[in-house]
């Protein structure tokens, strides 16, 4: 079946510096999608990357889509404490969405 | 706020017991989602409803079931509970069933098996 992978699985970052976390699909998706889960909290939606390559912006969050669209990626510029949590991707393909196991993302003051 | 509401937040029960979660989804959508996620873990997907008929099963134990009634709001059902089922279990809500639709998420029940 689909599995999809995350790594790193933790993030350690100090505050004001760029990570990137990534995504990695067995199976070609027809889309991917990513959500943030705050500590004690549930996952958010954050944003949905269809077409092959595509890159999307929210805010200090990059957001891509592989060319092969088996891949994404979602690199933070000047981490924030705010950015604290897990982020989760998940592929959609054959009419389910599977999750990666998340980054965890810790920062450092 | 996602609009997906889940009852109870805690709870707290022995082995060997039967609990019942409950989820009312986003007011339009029709599918909704079970996840299971244990102490910093990831999603696990358990089931998926659309519009009362089960759509899609994950790694759900014989021991755990579902159901969505007419009104949309959905149940699921934990019995003979170990103390490996303790864990948080979300539901999710989504407009369609079709793959790639963006789910909400609920508050989650945080489920203690003791």
């Amino acid at each position: 079946g689909q599995q999809v992978m995350q790594i790193p699985q933790y993030q350690h970052v100090q505050e004001g510096e760029d990570f990137t976390t990534y995504c990695n699909s067995s199976t070609t998706l027809s889309n991917i999608q990513w959500y943030k889960q705050r500590p004690g909290g549930h996952p958010v939606f954050l944003i949905q990357l269809v077409k092959s390559g595509e890159v999307k912006k929210q805010k200090r969050l990059t957001f891509q889509f592989g060319e092969a669209k088996k891949n994404s990626s979602l690199h933070i510029t000047a981490t924030q404490t705010t950015d604290v949590g897990t982020y989760f991707c998940g592929g959609a393909a054959g009419n389910k969405l599977t999750f990666g196991g998340g980054t965890r993302v810790l920062v450092k003051p | 706020d996602s609009g997906v509401t889940q009852t109870p937040k805690h709870l707290i029960t022995a082995t060997g017991q039967r609990v019942t979660l409950r989820c009312s989804p986003r007011s339009g959508d029709l599918s909704v989602y079970w996840y299971q996620q244990s102490l910093d873990q990831g999603l696990q997907f358990l089931i998926q409803y659309y519009n009362g008929e089960e759509r899609a099963k994950g790694n759900i134990l014989e021991r755990f079931s579902a159901q969505q009634f007419p009104d949309l709001h959905s149940e699921l059902n934990l019995s003979s509970l170990e103390l490996g089922d303790s864990a948080l279990y979300f539901c999710a809500s989504s407009l369609s069933g079709t793959e790639g639709t963006p789910q909400y998420f609920g508050p989650g029940t945080r489920l203690l098996v003791l």
